[in-house]
Parts: structure tokens; sequence; C-alpha cells
């Protein structure tokens, strides 16, 4: 099982510039939730999808974010434009049918974003 | 909003038990309670979740009070490799709403030799 792949794995790019956040859930898994931890904000959810459409959208910081999960197997999460305040890392995680809890919650190695 | 409240760091010997309390005053009925550990560049990964009393696996031990606004990992016996920030997660995925998911502020385990 390869787990949750994201990528990249680092991405530096100036303000202003779009940047797009890959994620590949574990197959099988039908949720999928993006996070965004910073050391002044620590770890907060952004968006949370179930069978590809969003359910929780209420963390998404402001319109220069959008996520989307075109299918079962790919989500992106996208800032236009990126300014410095975005600086973080971005996890993204996935769950199996049928979890109502929050332990089966399987997390990616994140992407470390610098805006520079 | 269940907003969770953690020690920003402890320091422990090789050896000892330690315990991490999590205070959670406003959760919910339907709310679980999960803690997470994170290595650095690493995501969080899953130790133990519980909804009342004690739960116990093979890495560590939750103890819920009947109240429940708060809550305690215990880790028996850390070694230098449970150095980590440990996480306390109050909510509820349904396919209807993530409830809220609130990562706690974590806590920075340093264990010493």
């Amino acid at each position: 099982d390869a787990g949750v792949i994201q990528s990249p794995r680092h991405e530096v790019t100036e303000m202003g510039q779009e940047v797009t956040l890959r994620c590949k859930p574990i197959s099988g898994h039908n949720s999928l939730f993006w996070y965004r931890q910073t050391m002044m904000r620590g770890l907060e959810l952004l968006i949370y999808f179930n069978n590809n459409v969003p359910i929780d959208d209420s963390g998404m910081p402001e319109d220069r974010f959008s996520a989307k999960m075109p299918n079962a197997s790919f989500s992106t999460l996208k800032i236009q434009p990126s300014e410095p305040r975005d600086s973080a890392v971005y996890f993204c995680a996935s769950s199996p049918p049928g979890a109502r809890r929050t332990d089966t919650q399987y997390f990616g190695p994140g992407t470390r974003l610098t805006v520079l | 909003l269940a907003k969770t409240t953690q020690p920003i760091s402890m320091d422990s010997y090789e050896g000892q038990e330690v315990n991490i309390t999590c205070s959670h005053n406003n959760i919910a009925t339907n709310d679980y309670i999960t803690w997470y550990q994170q290595f650095p560049s690493q995501g969080p990964r899953f130790i133990i979740q519980g909804y009342k009393t004690k739960v116990t696996n093979e890495v560590a031990s939750l103890f819920i009070p009947a109240d429940r606004k708060s809550s305690t990992l215990s880790l028996p016996r850390v070694s230098l490799s449970d150095t980590a920030v440990y996480y306390c997660l109050v909510g509820l995925i349904s396919s209807g709403s993530a409830r809220q998911l609130t990562f706690g502020s974590g806590t920075q385990l340093t264990v010493l030799p």
C-alpha cells in the first residue's frame, strides 16, 4: 500500500503566482481532507470531501483558495494568487468508507510551501 | 466548537510513564477523542481513540472522565523514539460533515536519555 501521495513535496514560489498542490488518496478510501499546518495556528482543517463532493469547506481561508476532487483518486488544492502568509505545510489525509470516527485518517507526507 | 488545550511541551526520561492531558470543555455528545503523533517532516499518525472511560492498545492508554471535558494520554515506559508532537483531536466524521474537527496546539514531548 503506497499510502497517501502528495506532490510536490516542496514548492517555492513568488507572491502573486498560482500554486497547485496535488493529492492521491489511498485506493478505496472515499473521504479526503486537506489540512494546513503553521507554527502560529497549528494544524487546521481546510476542506473535507466525501465521495468526491465537498462536504465541509468552512476552514478554507478565503477566495484565493480552491479545492477540487474530479475523481476518487485525485484532488487538488489551488492558491491564486499566493501570498507570503500562505507559507505552510499542507497535508492531505484520506479515510475509508464507513468511517464515522476520527481514527481512520491516514495522512500524507505533506507539501512544504514557501511563498516569497 | 470543541476547542482543545494542551501543554506546549513536556520532558521525560527514558523508561518513565508520561501523561499528557487535553482539555475540551465544549465537547459535543457524539464527539470522539483521538490522539495523533507527529514526527518532524511527517504527517500525523493515529495513536488511540476513545469516547469515555478507558481505552488501551499496544502503545498507549487513554483515560476519559465521566464529564468528558478532558482526556489523558498515557505512554508507558517511553523511549527516545517517542520524542514527537502529540495532538489531541475532538470531533466526528460522518458523510454529512467533518463536525468541526479540531486539533489541539500539540504537546512537544522530549524524551531524554
